[in-house]
């Protein structure tokens, strides 16, 4: 049971347009929403979180949404660049321990 | 600041081999974890410690030990490899409080 999906293995953006990555989840014991930017040879690095009670958060050039309702969240990315060329995962936490659930991730690339 | 170290970052096993991964965290976290990755499959949980002298199972624990023995250190231990553990082994350690975790570069274990 994947309580995590990250539909979208791969996406292809042109430098300077938006880069959208969503995730849907199933457990609505989730209270946080983290979002990690793996480099291949690298550990994943914390990008950026979103509250279960809030629906938006940015933080520069990105943008996590949270639809509690429809339990999707997106990650917006503008402009990409270059160098936001990596795996980027969605990891909801759950309320014990912070333990982390982690999407399949999706790997962005962004063409100059 | 180091942040989260793991040892060693690469390693050959035969199978029925034993060995243990080593983690150490400098940052005076109470909760630790050991994920695996897998191609496509995200990041999985193996064992976490909310504290010295304490562990729990995570997602994926057959096979797998752990040891907390220190606050700043988290071993795991496989005592008979076996293929299916091929993978990239991930340490990670978090605060009690709002954040997320903070990950070592990996350890990259194969079992021939």
């Amino acid at each position: 049971d994947q309580q995590v999906k990250q539909n979208s293995p791969s996406l292809s953006v042109q430098e300077g347009r938006i880069s959208i990555l969503n995730c849907d989840y199933t457990n609505s014991m989730f209270d946080y929403f983290l979002w990690y930017k793996k480099y291949p040879a690298e550990g994943p690095t914390f990008l950026i979180s979103i509250s279960s009670i809030k629906d938006k958060n940015e933080d520069g050039r990105f943008t996590v949404f949270l639809n509690k309702s429809a339990k999707h969240l997106s990650l917006h990315i503008v402009p990409s660049q270059p160098g936001d060329s990596a795996v980027y995962f969605c990891a909801p936490r759950g309320t014990s321990y912070g333990k982390l659930t982690f999407g399949q991730g999706t790997i962005l690339t962004v063409h100059p | 600041n180091a942040g989260v170290t793991q040892t060693p970052k690469f390693r050959v096993l035969k199978t029925g081999q034993s060995m243990t991964l080593l983690c150490a965290q400098d940052m005076n976290h109470e909760y630790m974890y050991w994920y695996r990755q897998d191609p496509g499959m995200g990041l999985r949980l193996i064992h976490y410690s909310v504290g010295e002298g304490t562990t729990a199972k995570g997602e994926v624990p057959d096979g797998y030990n752990v040891s907390r023995l220190k606050k700043q250190n988290f071993l795991l231990g496989l005592e008979s490899a076996a293929p299916s553990q091929t993978s990239v082994y991930f340490c990670a350690s978090s605060g009690q409080g709002i954040g997320g975790a903070f990950f070592g570069q990996g350890t990259r274990l194969t079992v021939v």
